[in-house]
């Protein structure tokens, strides 16, 4: 079966880094996105990595091992604003998103 | 409009009652996918469309069933609704002939009740 997993809470300080962790077994593999969902709102779309290394966008970065079924989403410099769910979704040989339950992040001041 | 438009915001449906959830977009896009949302579970594809005039059924389909008469307009009807498809339903699209990461853009979802 298809797979992906994410802790299911995380709490931070405001200004502090976070990492959030994807682990994932999918039937193929045609890349990996991390999305932002704050509560009561669509998902929108952060970051994407199909390639294994990390990439920089800003105050987030994102970190992909294929080798590991493994991947990260870094958010640095933490803001109020950053309390939402982030969700993992690996893009499976149907060229469909198999998605996390995603990760609550609850940011304290 | 800008971007994808879903209707209605939320609604409370009697088990039994057909419904149709409305999602338009504006994009061009030619893929388009209804998820629905539920608590502790992640998003889940019930049908998803390539191109206009194609369906295809995705994890949870049973119950649901969608049409794409045109590029952008992609219903999804529930032809006699039960409890269990209580839920938060999200429309979204991408584009598939843009070579790059076609990511998936969604609209503000549905709040479906069934009592």
């Amino acid at each position: 079966g298809q797979n992906i997993d994410q802790p299911t809470e995380m709490t931070a300080t405001e200004g502090a880094i976070v990492q959030i962790n994807c682990t994932y077994q999918t039937s193929g593999f045609n890349g990996l996105f991390w999305y932002q969902q704050h509560a009561g709102e669509a998902p929108t779309f952060l970051s994407y990595n199909v390639l294994d290394g990390l990439e920089e966008k800003g105050r987030f970065s994102s970190f992909l091992s294929r080798s590991k079924g493994y991947s990260y989403l870094l958010l640095k410099e933490l803001q109020m604003k950053d309390s939402a769910s982030y969700l993992c979704a690996v893009r499976d040989s149907n060229y469909q998103l198999i998605w996390g339950a995603g990760t609550k992040l609850i940011i304290k001041p | 409009i800008a971007g994808i438009t879903q209707a209605p915001t939320s609604q409370i449906l009697a088990a039994g009652r057909r419904m149709t959830l409305r999602c338009t977009q504006d994009m061009r896009h030619n893929a388009m996918y209804w998820y629905r949302q539920d608590l502790g579970l992640g998003l889940r594809l019930i049908h998803y469309s390539n191109t206009a005039g194609t369906t295809g059924k995705g994890e949870v389909p049973d119950g649901y069933s969608v049409s794409r008469a045109n590029t952008d307009d992609f219903p999804l009807t529930l032809a006699s609704a039960v409890p269990s498809q209580t839920s938060v339903y999200f429309c979204a699209s991408s584009d598939s002939s843009s070579g790059d990461y076609n990511e998936q853009f969604f609209g503000p979802g549905t709040r479906l009740t069934v009592l």
